[in-house]
């Protein structure tokens, strides 16, 4: 079945430095999502890309989506400790396009 | 208005309880979603109902029943459920085949 791995799980960074999560689909995948779930929280959508090669910037966050449309990342510059959470990223499929499947997450924390 | 609203916030029961989770959005939504979410993993998804019908079982156990009595409302039915259900269920919604919107969740403990 589908899988979307994701790497790295956990990251600790000081203040200031930047962070990066990839997530890698085996197969091919119509878009992807990214949410984020702060500790307590519930996960809260942050962006959907869906061509090929796609960038979308949201103030420090980069999101990118691979050529091949089965691969993403997400980029955060300067880290600030709001940022802390974990970061999901999810895809359409496993049999249906009302399933996600998410990948396992990057929790990220940051030390002031 | 972006919300899913999800009631309670809460619940301590015991094994033998019945209770209900209840969630809620005006998006006009069609899709609705139930999820359940251990601590440190992602949501693993449990049913999904478009046009207020069951379309996703994910092979639930038969203690969890969902409902959809109408296009805005979703409730989740817990009977005899055991210490390992514990975890956040958390209800979405979307428009079908698009992004799915979280509510906040109900934080279940079975005793």
């Amino acid at each position: 079945g589908q899988q979307v791995m994701q790497i790295p799980q956990y990251q600790h960074v000081q203040e200031g430095e930047d962070f990066t999560t990839y997530c890698n689909s085996s197969t091919t995948l119509s878009n992807i999502q990214w949410y984020k779930q702060r500790p307590g929280g519930h996960p809260v959508f942050l962006i959907q890309l869906v061509k090929s090669g796609e960038v979308k910037k949201q103030k420090r966050l980069t999101f990118q989506f691979g050529e091949a449309k089965k691969n993403s990342s997400l980029h955060i510059t300067a880290t600030q400790t709001t940022d802390v959470g974990t970061y999901f990223c999810a895809g359409p499929g496993g049999g249906s396009n009302y399933k996600l499947t998410f990948g396992k997450g990057t929790l990220l924390t940051v030390n002031p | 208005d972006t919300e899913v609203t999800q009631t309670p916030k809460h619940l301590v029961m015991g094994m033998t309880n019945k209770k209900s989770l209840k969630c809620e959005q005006h998006m006009g939504h069609r899709a609705m979603y139930w999820y359940k979410q251990k601590a440190k993993k992602p949501p693993e998804l449990m049913f999904v109902y478009s046009y207020e019908k069951l379309s996703i079982n994910e092979s639930v156990p038969s203690r969890f029943s969902p409902e959809c009595p109408n296009s805005s409302l979703l409730n989740l039915h817990l009977h005899a459920l055991q210490p390992e259900d514990s975890a956040l269920y958390l209800c979405a919604s979307s428009h079908p085949l698009d992004t799915q919107y979280f509510g906040p969740g109900t934080r279940l403990t079975v005793l």
